[in-house]
């Protein structure tokens, strides 16, 4: 059972572009978004979050939009670099009770110079 | 502080030989986390503590053990080991809240053929 639906699974844009990231959840008790960034050979790490009171959040050149009624939230990285090529993952959990994190699949961006 | 650290960072097994994964964290953070790490597959949650001496099963439990004997350790265990269990594993521990950032540690590549 997937809760978090991630696409693409891989991505490959020229320098500058705006690569997106789409992740579609189920479970609407779920009630912050993260995105985490895994470099090879390295654990992944937090990149940005989202709450859903709020549509849109900015943080660099790192954008995450997120859509309530359509259970829908994305990344956007504006002016992409070589340096932005990883492995980004969406997660979504409930701030109540014992929650976890529960990841989509994974989506392996490069970003040619 | 060194953060999450993860203990061997490669092993290589048989089938049915049996061994242990350290995490130790020195952030004093309640809850620990197992992940496994497969192409395609995202990080699925192997077992997970929400304090010491209290541990909970994940999506993936089957085939492996933990225990969390200090707030500062979790061991995963592999009793007997299957080739499907490679992959690559990663530990995480985090704040008291199913919405706090989450700290990986480097991860373990683990073989069994």
């Amino acid at each position: 059972q997937q809760q978090v639906k991630q696409s693409p699974q891989s991505l490959i844009v020229q320098k500058g572009g705006i690569p997106i990231i789409n992740c579609a959840y189920e479970n609407t008790a779920f009630d912050y978004f993260p995105w985490y960034q895994q470099f090879p050979g390295k654990g992944p790490a937090l990149l940005i979050a989202i709450r859903p009171d709020v549509s849109e959040k900015k943080e660099g050149r790192f954008t995450i939009s997120f859509n309530k009624s359509a259970k829908q939230f994305s990344l956007h990285i504006m002016d992409s670099q070589p340096g932005d090529s990883a492995t980004y993952f969406c997660a979504a959990s409930m701030e109540s009770g014992y929650s976890t994190l529960t990841f989509g699949k994974g989506t392996m961006l490069l970003v040619s110079p | 502080n060194a953060g999450v650290t993860q203990t061997p960072k490669f092993r290589v097994l048989k089938t049915g030989q049996s061994m242990t994964l350290l995490c130790a964290q020195d952030m004093n953070h309640e809850y620990m986390y197992w992940y496994r790490q497969d192409p395609g597959m995202g990080l699925r949650l192997i077992h997970y503590s929400v304090g010491e001496g209290t541990t909970a099963k994940g999506e993936v439990p089957d085939g492996y053990n933990v225990s969390r004997l200090k707030k500062q350790n979790f061991l995963l265990g592999l009793e007997s080991a299957a080739p499907s269990q490679t992959s690559v594993y990663f530990c995480a521990s985090s704040r008291p809240t199913g919405t706090d950032t989450q700290y990986f540690g480097p991860g373990t590549r683990l073989t069994v053929l």
